[in-house]
């Protein structure tokens, strides 16, 4: 079945406690990112890749990092999490689209509930 | 600078009555225009899009979209809503290509649809 994991569903930690949230798509995409999402404030962009080794910021990049090593991989680490970091985070892929493609899409994974006290 | 607006946090319909949801765009160049719904503890999942061709665009689950040039709008439609039509409903538009040669997704604050039985 074509899917994007990510792990874990939900997690509690602790100011400064440095943690990963992995992404995992299976579906041979070319295109990863990641969002997080806030109430009234939608679905922001974290960080995007167009494909392995090439990544680059999104709307609100502070705070986070990621890696794309592996196609099929695309975690994001948060080094010193802090408060403002609590939020639901999605991981999303595509194939990827150089013009008016009819296959375009995003497909999302089942998000991750981040809370940092 | 490119951006979605949902202007609307809530929309409440009764059931059988027809629905619409809104969503306006600004963006250099063509548009790319998306719709994605979010049912409750789920990620997001690609209803529609708007790439080239028929104004009119149909999706999944007889909701449709009309895109309209002039008014820089891509409202989401459907004739006869259904109570577990209720979600949560993102506009999103693929973002021109920056310098780098990459793209991004921005996506609205998104619109609580709720029918009523």
């Amino acid at each position: 079945e074509a899917q994007v994991t990510q792990n874990p569903r939900y997690l509690i930690t602790v100011t400064g406690k440095k943690l990963t949230v992995t992404c995992s798509q299976n579906m041979n995409h070319e295109y990863m990112s990641w969002y997080r999402q806030d109430p009234g404030l939608g679905l922001r962009q974290i960080y995007y890749s167009m494909n392995v080794e090439v990544t680059d910021k999104g709307d609100v990049p502070e705070g986070y990092k990621v890696s794309r090593k592996e196609k099929r991989n695309f975690p994001l680490i948060l080094e010193s999490p802090s408060p403002n970091q609590t939020s639901l985070y999605f991981c999303a892929s595509s194939l990827l689209t150089t013009g008016r493609s009819t296959n375009e899409k995003l497909f999302f994974g089942s998000g991750t509930q981040l809370s940092v006290l | 600078a490119q951006s979605v607006a949902q202007p609307e946090d809530q929309v409440n319909v009764a059931e059988g009555n027809p629905l619409t949801v809104k969503c306006t765009y600004s963006v250099s160049g063509n548009p790319y225009l998306f719709w994605y719904v979010q049912y409750p503890n789920r990620g997001l999942q690609f209803l529609l899009k708007y790439i080239t061709g028929d104004n009119l665009v149909k999706g999944s689950y007889g909701f449709e979209a009309e895109f309209n040039k002039s008014q820089t709008s891509f409202h989401l439609k459907k004739p006869s809503a259904l109570v577990s039509d209720s979600a949560l409903y993102f506009c999103a538009v693929r973002a021109g290509f920056t310098t780098s040669g990459t793209y991004k997704y921005i996506f609205g604050t998104g619109t609580r649809l709720k029918v009523l039985a």
